[in-house]
């Protein structure tokens, strides 16, 4: 089975602070794929950043970065220097090679930045 | 930004109705699939389809059906809607690249559908 908890349920940072944000995925399927989505106050779903199961390096991305450890099976999205704009709700998810493509995701953290 | 359209974007309806709700895609990707939002609960996968008229259904598909007689078109029908389908439901497309590497999902805007 698939699985993706996401703990934190709402975060609240002051401008400028960094946070992360946990995301801990449970499957059997050696191959899978690990993405992040923010959905802004707008509604749309964007995508962030795909890592499949045999690339564990680091990733940044401007202000962003994502810490994967298979070891404890966790994806975390790390903003550094948070702005107002960061504001959104924030979705992990996993899809395993073997599940027909089936996206799985956590029930989000929503993440207020106080200016 | 990816080519999906849902329509309708809003619709009002009452208990016992049928309700159809239609996503459009331009980008020819094989996989389509239809969430639904709720507070507490995140995405939740209702129905996703793998080709024209290949379809299997997610973790909340009771009460629901769906059809893709072309590739650009998935269609979602609620047979007689009821409260508790008051929700926001997504489109979304992915491919599958080089076998069964999954690509990204790419969602479409939004559906709100209201159920009194």
């Amino acid at each position: 089975a698939q699985k993706v908890t996401q703990a934190q349920t709402e975060i609240s940072v002051v401008e400028k602070e960094d946070v992360t944000l946990d995301c801990v995925y449970e499957t059997r399927d050696t191959t899978y794929y690990l993405f992040w989505y923010k959905q802004p106050p707008s509604g749309e779903l964007v995508f962030l950043i795909r890592r499949n199961s045999f690339d564990e390096q680091n990733e940044i991305s401007g202000r962003y970065s994502w810490n994967f450890q298979k070891s404890t099976s966790s994806f975390n999205f790390t903003i550094t220097a948070s702005q107002v704009v960061d504001s959104a709700v924030y979705f992990c998810a996993l899809s395993a090679a073997n599940t027909g493509n089936q996206f799985y995701f956590g029930t989000g953290t929503s993440l207020t930045v106080i200016p | 930004d990816a080519g999906i359209t849902q329509s309708p974007r809003h619709k009002v309806t009452e208990t016992g109705t049928p309700v159809t709700l239609r996503c459009h895609q331009t980008e020819n990707h094989r996989y389509m699939y239809w969430y639904r939002q709720d507070p507490g609960h995140g995405l939740r996968l209702i129905h996703y389809s793998y080709g024209v008229k290949d379809t299997d259904k997610g973790e909340v598909s009771d009460g629901y059906s769906v059809s893709r007689s072309k590739t650009e078109d998935f269609l979602l029908t609620l047979e007689s809607a009821t409260s508790s389908q008051t929700s926001v439901y997504f489109c979304a497309i992915s491919e599958s690249l080089a076998g069964t590497a999954t690509g990204e999902l790419f969602f479409g805007e939004g559906s709100r559908l209201t159920v009194l």
